[in-house]
Order: structure tokens, then sequence, then C-alpha cells
């Protein structure tokens, strides 16, 4: 069975540090996407990756990734109390699975 | 600019009922999607469409019934609502190009329906 598995499963850290959250599967993805849900909404759309070892930012966030196709990383840096939220990734060989999200809490 | 755009946003059903969900998108995109979201279970696909007039099973089918008849519009019935349906429904849509298989993941979600069976 493809999986999905996102770590950490809850993080809560100060304004202003530094973070890492990860997105790891056993099969080859031909794609993963990265999406923010913060509560009452739905998923919104961050990026994209495709290509083996792709690196993309988007201001303070920078989406990784794996040269495998297997793992993906999403780094923040300076986080900002409006970084809250779920993060999910999403992506698989040919049908699209979710992961479980990590729950972000940036505190003020 | 709407996007995607779910009705109800809340409903309550008594066990045995039957209602349905209706989902919209004005952004002329070909593929649309049903998930449902529950605690520590993620998103999961309930059905799909790649156009209009077409429809497919997801990971989660049991329960459901689909129907795209206009291109903008995408229907979840449930005929004889069960607890188990409990969820936050949530709608989807992409555009779907022939020659990027990631656009067929999808784009743009709606602000979900919260549903209780009870």
């Amino acid at each position: 069975t493809q999986l999905l598995e996102q770590s950490p499963q809850f993080l809560s850290i100060q304004e202003g540090e530094n973070l890492t959250v990860y997105c790891n599967s056993s099969s080859v993805f031909s794609s993963l996407q990265w999406y923010r849900q913060e509560p009452g909404e739905g998923p919104v759309l961050l990026v994209t990756v495709v290509t083996g070892g792709e690196v993309k930012k988007l201001k303070r966030l920078t989406f990784q990734f794996g040269d495998a196709r297997k793992d993906s990383s999403l780094h923040i840096t300076a986080a900002q109390t409006g970084d809250t939220g779920l993060y999910l990734c999403a992506g698989g060989p040919t049908k699209i699975i979710f992961g479980k999200g990590t729950r972000l809490h940036i505190l003020p | 600019n709407a996007g995607v755009t779910q009705t109800p946003k809340f409903r309550v059903l008594k066990t045995g009922q039957s209602m349905t969900l209706l989902c919209a998108q004005d952004m002329n995109h070909e593929y649309m999607y049903w998930y449902r979201q529950d605690p520590g279970m993620g998103l999961r696909l309930i059905h799909y469409s790649v156009g209009e007039g077409t429809t497919a099973k997801g990971e989660v089918p049991d329960g459901y019934n689909v129907s795209r008849l206009k291109k903008q519009n995408f229907l979840l019935g449930l005929e004889s609502a069960a607890p188990s349906q409990t969820s936050v429904y949530f709608c989807a849509s992409s555009n779907g190009h022939r020659t990027l298989s990631y656009s067929n993941q999808p784009q743009h979600f709606g602000d979900g329906t919260r549903l209780s069976i009870l």
C-alpha cells in the first residue's frame, strides 16, 4: 500500500525560528504537491515539484524534492504567526494520495 | 473571482436521510474531485471526474454517488446517510492539461461542507 508519511505530526515554535517538515514515501512519485490548510478552509496549493533534486522558493518557504523522488521537505525561514496551519503533501506515481499533515503553530 | 464554491457549508442529517452536496467552479477546469477529511485519516478521494459527463471511483466511493452533467458543476449524493459519513467534504478542481501530468492533481479547493449524521 502506497503511503505518504509526514513528520513531525505537530510542531510548535517561536516566531523568528527556522523549521523543516518532511514528507516521505517508499514509492517513486512523478510529482509532489504541498498545501497549507487553515481552520475552516480548504487546502491551498503552495507548490508542485516535478524533477528529482528540484528546489523551489516561495518567499520564506523553500521546497525540495529528493533526488530519488521519494521524499520532499519544506523549510521555513524566520517563521511568522501567519505561517500557522496544517501543511499537507500529496502525490503519487499514478493515483494521488495525501499525507496526514504537519500541524504547525507559530507562537508570537 | 469565486474559484470553487461548495453549498451548503453545514448540514445535520438523521441516519437514513438523503442529500446532495453541490460544487461549482468558474475556472473552466476539466477535472473535479470530491474528498472527505477525517481526523487522523487525512484527505481521501471519494469520486472524481475528468470531464463533463464522466465520473470515476476514488479510494472510498461506497455510499456515495456523483454526477457531472455540466462542466462547472460536480454533485455528490448520499442516498441513505450513515453516522460513518460524518465528515468534512471538500470539492477540488484542476485544469488537467494533457501533457502535464501534475496538472491532474487537485489545484483549487472549496472551503468544505461540514456534515453531521445523527
